[in-house]
């Protein structure tokens, strides 16, 4: 059974301050995905990262893919309150086809 | 062009009645998953399927049931409905890039209340 650990489920920053989540698994990606949810909403696609040692940058937001690929982090640099929301990270794994499991999701709050 | 539409978008159902929420998609991709959302926290994979006539169970499938004959209908199936069913549902549809790159696509969501 494949499981993502999510970390931290929350966060409370004020506005300028930098911050980063975590997503690990005791098994290997083939690719991981990260997502950002709004109140009411469904998720909505940030970034996929699928080559060890990858690094995304989008704006203020960085992804990593660790080597081993059993793990992922997304920084951002000087946040703002618009970066509020929930942030997701799901992965595929080799031989379960199609299947795509989500972590606990961070829970984020930035502060004016 | 509606994307992925899921109905209905609020439903209270008593205790041991059953239903089915809708989960249609106009897109023509192979993949497709319902998800259940607990207030705060993450989604939790119920069923997905590759294709038609083919589901799979996810990571919480008991107490619900899926078909899938056509590329664009997905139903989740609520049997014997138990307060903790009581959550928001989601329906996916996976985009081109293969089966762990593509992109999620979601419905709005339903809200349902078992009391």
């Amino acid at each position: 059974t494949q499981l993502l650990e999510q970390s931290p489920q929350f966060l409370s920053i004020q506005e300028g301050e930098n911050l980063t989540v975590y997503c690990n698994s005791s098994s290997v990606f083939s690719s991981l995905q990260w997502y950002r949810q709004e109140p009411g909403e469904g998720p909505v696609l940030l970034v996929t990262v699928v080559t060890g040692g990858e690094v995304k940058k989008l704006k203020r937001l960085t992804f990593q893919f660790g080597d081993a690929r059993k793990d992922s982090s997304l920084h951002i640099t000087a946040a703002q309150p618009g970066d509020t929301g929930l942030y997701l990270c799901a992965g595929a794994f080799y031989n379960q086809g199609g299947k795509l499991i989500f972590g606990q999701g961070t829970e984020l709050s930035v502060k004016p | 062009n509606a994307g992925v539409t899921q109905t209905p978008k609020f439903r209270i159902l008593k205790i041991g009645q059953s239903m089915t929420l809708q989960c249609t998609q106009d897109m023509n991709h192979n993949y497709m998953y319902w998800y259940r959302q607990d207030p705060g926290m993450g989604l939790k994979l119920i069923y997905y399927s590759v294709g038609a006539g083919i589901t799979d169970k996810g990571e919480v499938p008991n107490g619900y049931n899926v078909s899938r004959s056509t590329t664009e209908d997905f139903p989740l199936r609520l049997e014997l409905a138990a307060p903790s069913q009581t959550s928001v549902y989601f329906c996916a549809v996976k985009g081109a890039g293969g089966a762990g790159t593509g992109e999620l696509f979601f419905g709005e969501g339903s809200r349902l209340t078992v009391l």
